[in-house]
Parts: C-alpha cells; sequence; structure tokens
C-alpha cells in the first residue's frame, strides 16, 4: 500500500487566490513527521513546512500552512495569495520510526499559477 | 544557513568513465542523503549515512559507492554506469535520522550515461 497518496497530478490556480494540495497519508507508527517540498524546474527540492504527529497546532511558515487532520490522516497544503513563482512541483513526503525513519515522497502535484 | 552545495551541476559520462560526485554542508547535520529521480518522478532513497556510517543502503547496485569521508563531506562514485541510470542525483542532509528534523537538498547533478 501507498503510505503516501497525492491524488492530484495538476492543478491551476488563478495569481492572487488560494489553493490546496492534497496528501493523505498510511502508518500505523505513532511518531513520524510530515514534510512538504517544493521543486521548481530548476530541480532543487525546497524544504516548505513540517507537522510533527504529536503537534497540536497546524503548522505554518508565511503563506504555507499544513492542515493536519490526524484522524483522517491528511496533511493538506494551503498556499495563500499565491504568486507566478509559485509555479512548480509540490511533494508530500512521511518520516516514520519504523521504516528507519526513511523519507517516503508521494507522486507529487505539478501547481500552475495563472496571471 | 541552511546550504548544501553539490558538484558538478551536470555530468556527461560514458559507460566506461569513472567520475565523483561531491556533495557539502556545514550545518553540522550529523545525517546525510543520497537520492536518485528521474523525470517526474519522487526522489528514491539509496544511501544514508549518519555519524559518518553507512546505515541504510537501498539495494543501490555496486557501480554505485557512497563515502562519507568526514561529518561535512559525502561523495558518490560512479563506475560502469548504464544509460537508465541517467537521472537528477539529489544529496540532502538533516539534523540527524530521527522523525523530527526535515531534510535539505542540494540543486542535484544531472547525470547522463552515453
Amino acid at each position: 500500500a501507498q503510505k503516501i497518496t497525492q491524488t492530484q497530478p495538476g492543478m491551476f490556480v488563478q495569481e492572487k487566490e488560494a489553493v490546496t494540495l492534497d496528501c493523505t497519508y498510511d502508518t500505523s507508527d505513532q511518531s513520524y513527521g510530515l514534510f512538504w517540498y517544493k521543486q521548481p524546474s530548476s530541480g532543487e527540492m525546497i524544504f516548505l513546512i513540517y507537522q510533527g504527529s504529536y503537534d497540536e497546532q497546524n503548522a505554518t511558515e508565511g503563506r504555507y500552512s499544513l492542515n493536519f487532520q490526524k484522524a483522517r490522516k491528511s496533511a493538506n497544503l494551503v498556499i495563500s495569495a499565491s504568486q507566478l513563482g509559485d509555479s512548480a512541483m509540490y511533494f508530500c513526503a512521511m518520516r516514520e520510526g519504523g521504516d528507519g525513519n526513511k523519507l517516503v515522497f508521494g507522486a507529487g502535484t505539478i501547481l500552475r499559477v495563472k496571471s | 544557513d541552511t546550504e548544501v552545495t553539490q558538484t558538478p551541476k551536470h555530468l556527461v559520462m560514458g559507460m566506461t568513465n569513472k567520475k565523483s560526485l561531491k556533495c557539502e554542508q556545514h550545518m553540522g547535520h550529523r545525517a546525510m542523503y543520497w537520492y536518485k529521480q528521474k523525470a517526474k518522478k519522487p526522489p528514491e532513497l539509496m544511501f544514508v549515512y549518519s555519524y559518518e556510517k553507512l546505515s541504510i543502503n537501498e539495494s543501490v547496485p555496486s557501480r554505485f559507492s557512497p563515502e562519507c569521508p568526514n561529518s561535512s563531506l559525502l561523495n558518490l562514485h560512479l563506475h560502469a554506469l548504464q544509460p537508465e541510470d541517467s537521472a537528477l542525483y539529489l544529496c540532502a542532509s538533516s539534523q540527524a535520522r530521527t522523525v523530527f528534523y526535515e531534510q535539505y537538498f542540494g540543486p542535484g547533478t544531472r547525470l547522463t550515461v552515453t
């Protein structure tokens, strides 16, 4: 079974609007971390935001917030006030202790911001 | 500073060549990683070093040979590669191997095997 599922292969959003990228995960561990990365066409993987399994509050970093619903095992990324520079591939990823703390990625979502 | 550097940016090599990829970080991180990424796919873990010791090898063919000379440097030695090994090779580091630390990635080396 896939550990990280991103069901949106591609998304479009109008500049200055908010967009939500979906991510669901599967684990039986109590301790795990959830991460979002952005990969522009240049190739570099840019760390955006982190949510720990024990964190009560949703993580926020500037225009990025993570909508963490533990019971539903979802960790959606919300980007507010989209900018043209947000156009990129976005990966959701998880580290769980039961698997050697390896970082496992979802298939990714390509986001295109329209002007 | 969250910078991980990788050299070279691009590499073209023949199937009989020997080359090396280099990765460096000065964040004091004690875990370093090599990933392979094919176009439009997520990165796939190859190797993990923790405190300069190899802790995970994801059944990578022996034509890829990692080396961690010190806590700041990570090399990937390449020998007798195949065209299907052409990919983006990403290095990453994290403060430790636990689940609660993010990994910081370098810009990658685009490798083409001819």
